[in-house]
Protein backbone atom coordinates (compact mmCIF):
# COMPACT_ATOMS: atom_id res chain seq x y z
CA UNK A 1 0.00 0.00 0.00
CA UNK A 2 1.65 2.88 -1.07
CA UNK A 3 1.77 5.92 0.87
CA UNK A 4 2.10 10.03 -0.37
CA UNK A 5 4.74 10.12 -2.75
CA UNK A 6 5.94 13.54 -3.35
CA UNK A 7 8.23 14.42 -6.55
CA UNK A 8 11.46 15.83 -6.96
CA UNK A 9 13.14 15.11 -3.72
CA UNK A 10 14.72 18.75 -3.96
CA UNK A 11 14.57 21.36 -6.38
CA UNK A 12 16.80 24.79 -6.71
CA UNK A 13 15.64 27.47 -8.56
CA UNK A 14 16.60 30.89 -9.25
CA UNK A 15 14.20 34.08 -8.33
CA UNK A 16 11.29 35.02 -10.51
CA UNK A 17 11.44 31.54 -11.89
CA UNK A 18 8.06 28.92 -11.96
CA UNK A 19 8.14 25.67 -9.96
CA UNK A 20 5.78 22.78 -10.11
CA UNK A 21 5.83 20.60 -7.13
CA UNK A 22 3.68 17.38 -7.17
CA UNK A 23 2.18 14.77 -4.90
CA UNK A 24 0.31 11.34 -5.42
CA UNK A 25 -1.93 10.49 -2.58
CA UNK A 26 -2.12 7.36 -0.32
CA UNK A 27 -4.37 5.01 -1.92
CA UNK A 28 -7.46 5.41 -1.33
CA UNK A 29 -7.63 9.19 -0.08
CA UNK A 30 -9.42 12.01 -1.94
CA UNK A 31 -8.11 15.05 -0.14
CA UNK A 32 -4.64 16.80 -0.78
CA UNK A 33 -3.50 19.59 1.49
CA UNK A 34 -0.13 21.69 0.78
CA UNK A 35 2.02 22.72 3.81
CA UNK A 36 5.27 25.08 3.72
CA UNK A 37 7.41 24.65 6.34
CA UNK A 38 10.34 26.85 6.57
CA UNK A 39 13.52 25.91 9.33
CA UNK A 40 12.72 25.79 12.51
CA UNK A 41 9.14 26.54 12.30
CA UNK A 42 5.88 24.36 12.20
CA UNK A 43 4.29 23.79 8.55
CA UNK A 44 2.22 26.13 7.31
CA UNK A 45 -1.39 25.41 5.79
CA UNK A 46 -1.15 27.05 1.82
CA UNK A 47 -4.54 25.13 0.56
CA UNK A 48 -6.21 22.08 0.09
CA UNK A 49 -7.95 20.17 -2.54
CA UNK A 50 -11.09 17.71 -2.79
CA UNK A 51 -13.13 16.72 -5.93
CA UNK A 52 -10.49 18.75 -8.05
CA UNK A 53 -11.10 22.36 -6.40
CA UNK A 54 -9.36 24.03 -3.86
CA UNK A 55 -12.30 24.40 -1.04
CA UNK A 56 -9.83 25.92 1.64
CA UNK A 57 -6.63 28.66 1.41
CA UNK A 58 -4.42 29.87 3.94
CA UNK A 59 -2.70 32.92 3.94
CA UNK A 60 -0.47 32.95 0.86
CA UNK A 61 -0.44 34.98 -1.90
CA UNK A 62 -2.08 34.28 -5.60
CA UNK A 63 1.37 33.33 -6.65
CA UNK A 64 0.94 29.79 -5.31
CA UNK A 65 -1.85 28.19 -6.99
CA UNK A 66 -2.77 24.12 -7.42
CA UNK A 67 -4.27 21.93 -9.01
CA UNK A 68 -6.62 18.21 -8.57
CA UNK A 69 -6.31 15.39 -11.23
CA UNK A 70 -9.27 12.99 -11.32
CA UNK A 71 -7.21 10.48 -10.15
CA UNK A 72 -6.45 12.78 -6.94
CA UNK A 73 -3.16 13.68 -7.42
CA UNK A 74 -2.18 17.11 -7.02
CA UNK A 75 0.10 20.32 -8.23
CA UNK A 76 1.73 23.08 -6.24
CA UNK A 77 2.76 25.59 -8.33
CA UNK A 78 4.68 28.30 -7.40
CA UNK A 79 5.18 31.81 -9.76
CA UNK A 80 7.74 34.65 -9.29
CA UNK A 81 9.65 32.89 -6.79
CA UNK A 82 10.85 34.90 -3.98
CA UNK A 83 14.22 34.15 -1.80
CA UNK A 84 11.28 33.24 0.85
CA UNK A 85 9.96 30.46 -0.86
CA UNK A 86 12.80 28.54 0.20
CA UNK A 87 11.66 25.52 2.23
CA UNK A 88 9.89 22.25 2.07
CA UNK A 89 6.85 21.70 0.76
CA UNK A 90 4.74 18.68 2.50
CA UNK A 91 1.44 17.13 0.44
CA UNK A 92 -0.79 15.59 2.67
CA UNK A 93 -3.66 13.54 2.05
CA UNK A 94 -6.91 12.48 3.85
CA UNK A 95 -10.25 11.05 3.28
CA UNK A 96 -12.91 13.51 3.33
CA UNK A 97 -15.10 11.35 5.55
CA UNK A 98 -14.76 11.16 9.08
CA UNK A 99 -12.07 12.61 11.12
CA UNK A 100 -9.33 13.05 7.81
CA UNK A 101 -6.04 12.05 9.79
CA UNK A 102 -3.66 13.66 7.11
CA UNK A 103 -0.57 11.81 5.92
CA UNK A 104 2.49 13.22 4.74
CA UNK A 105 4.87 12.64 2.10
CA UNK A 106 8.65 13.57 2.69
CA UNK A 107 8.24 16.71 1.23
CA UNK A 108 10.16 18.26 -1.64
CA UNK A 109 13.08 20.79 -0.62
CA UNK A 110 12.94 23.97 -2.97
CA UNK A 111 15.58 26.36 -2.69
CA UNK A 112 16.05 29.66 -4.49
CA UNK A 113 19.19 30.88 -4.96
CA UNK B 1 -0.42 34.95 16.37
CA UNK B 2 0.18 31.59 17.42
CA UNK B 3 -2.89 29.58 17.91
CA UNK B 4 -0.90 26.56 18.76
CA UNK B 5 2.17 27.06 21.01
CA UNK B 6 4.74 24.23 22.11
CA UNK B 7 7.27 26.43 24.77
CA UNK B 8 9.43 23.86 24.82
CA UNK B 9 12.18 23.60 21.65
CA UNK B 10 14.23 20.96 23.26
CA UNK B 11 13.59 17.71 25.80
CA UNK B 12 16.03 15.56 27.02
CA UNK B 13 14.57 12.55 28.57
CA UNK B 14 17.08 9.18 29.85
CA UNK B 15 15.90 5.91 28.34
CA UNK B 16 13.30 4.08 30.03
CA UNK B 17 11.68 7.04 32.12
CA UNK B 18 8.76 9.42 30.96
CA UNK B 19 8.77 12.04 27.85
CA UNK B 20 5.98 14.43 28.41
CA UNK B 21 5.45 16.95 26.13
CA UNK B 22 3.28 20.23 26.34
CA UNK B 23 1.06 21.74 23.97
CA UNK B 24 -1.38 25.07 24.41
CA UNK B 25 -4.08 26.33 21.54
CA UNK B 26 -6.38 29.37 22.38
CA UNK B 27 -9.10 28.64 19.68
CA UNK B 28 -11.87 27.45 21.47
CA UNK B 29 -13.19 26.03 17.73
CA UNK B 30 -10.83 23.29 17.61
CA UNK B 31 -12.43 20.16 18.43
CA UNK B 32 -9.37 17.74 17.24
CA UNK B 33 -5.43 17.58 18.05
CA UNK B 34 -2.75 15.35 16.55
CA UNK B 35 0.61 14.67 17.28
CA UNK B 36 3.00 14.15 14.82
CA UNK B 37 6.57 12.62 15.05
CA UNK B 38 9.39 13.62 12.59
CA UNK B 39 12.85 12.87 11.65
CA UNK B 40 14.76 14.37 9.49
CA UNK B 41 14.69 14.37 5.96
CA UNK B 42 10.97 12.51 6.51
CA UNK B 43 7.78 14.01 6.23
CA UNK B 44 5.58 14.29 9.48
CA UNK B 45 4.16 10.30 10.67
CA UNK B 46 0.95 10.66 12.88
CA UNK B 47 0.86 9.41 16.31
CA UNK B 48 -1.76 9.80 18.52
CA UNK B 49 -5.21 12.29 18.43
CA UNK B 50 -8.04 12.98 20.59
CA UNK B 51 -11.26 14.49 20.38
CA UNK B 52 -12.41 17.43 22.40
CA UNK B 53 -15.16 15.15 23.62
CA UNK B 54 -12.51 13.27 25.57
CA UNK B 55 -9.75 13.82 28.39
CA UNK B 56 -7.53 10.70 27.56
CA UNK B 57 -6.55 8.60 24.47
CA UNK B 58 -3.92 6.14 24.87
CA UNK B 59 -2.02 3.65 21.99
CA UNK B 60 0.44 1.68 22.98
CA UNK B 61 3.64 3.73 25.03
CA UNK B 62 1.83 7.06 23.85
CA UNK B 63 -1.08 8.84 25.78
CA UNK B 64 -2.34 12.39 25.32
CA UNK B 65 -4.11 13.78 28.25
CA UNK B 66 -6.52 17.13 27.20
CA UNK B 67 -7.52 19.72 29.31
CA UNK B 68 -10.10 22.01 27.57
CA UNK B 69 -10.79 24.38 30.67
CA UNK B 70 -6.74 25.11 30.30
CA UNK B 71 -6.46 24.64 26.80
CA UNK B 72 -3.89 22.72 27.46
CA UNK B 73 -2.47 19.27 25.67
CA UNK B 74 0.56 16.90 26.39
CA UNK B 75 2.19 13.79 25.59
CA UNK B 76 3.14 11.21 27.66
CA UNK B 77 5.71 8.49 26.24
CA UNK B 78 6.66 5.12 28.36
CA UNK B 79 8.80 3.87 28.66
CA UNK B 80 11.00 6.25 26.19
CA UNK B 81 13.41 4.89 23.67
CA UNK B 82 16.28 6.16 22.17
CA UNK B 83 13.85 5.65 18.99
CA UNK B 84 11.62 7.93 20.08
CA UNK B 85 14.34 10.81 19.34
CA UNK B 86 12.61 13.03 16.93
CA UNK B 87 10.64 16.70 16.52
CA UNK B 88 7.01 15.71 17.47
CA UNK B 89 4.33 18.27 16.57
CA UNK B 90 1.23 19.09 18.02
CA UNK B 91 -1.48 19.99 15.55
CA UNK B 92 -5.07 21.46 16.16
CA UNK B 93 -8.07 21.44 13.73
CA UNK B 94 -11.74 22.65 13.79
CA UNK B 95 -14.48 21.08 11.90
CA UNK B 96 -15.97 23.09 8.87
CA UNK B 97 -17.85 20.33 7.63
CA UNK B 98 -15.71 18.25 6.14
CA UNK B 99 -12.68 20.62 5.37
CA UNK B 100 -10.33 20.33 8.44
CA UNK B 101 -6.88 22.48 8.24
CA UNK B 102 -3.97 21.56 10.31
CA UNK B 103 -2.31 24.52 12.31
CA UNK B 104 0.25 22.95 13.97
CA UNK B 105 2.84 24.25 16.80
CA UNK B 106 6.52 24.91 16.60
CA UNK B 107 7.88 21.73 17.59
CA UNK B 108 9.45 20.05 20.42
CA UNK B 109 13.15 17.94 19.26
CA UNK B 110 13.08 15.20 22.09
CA UNK B 111 16.54 13.62 22.58
CA UNK B 112 16.00 10.42 24.79
CA UNK B 113 19.50 9.42 25.75
CA UNK B 114 20.85 5.82 26.25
Amino acid sequence: DAGVTQSPTHLIKTRGQQVTLRCSPKSGHDTVSWYQQALGQGPQFIFQYYEEEERQRGNFPDRFSGHQFPNYSSELNVNALLLGDSALYLCASSLSTGIGVQHFGDGTRLSIL
Amino acid sequence: DQQVKQNSPSLSVQEGRISILNCDYTNSMFDYFLWYKKYPAEGPTFLISISSIKDKNEDGRFTVFLNKSAKHLSLHIVPSQPGDSAVYFCAASASAGNNRKLIWGLGTSLAVNP
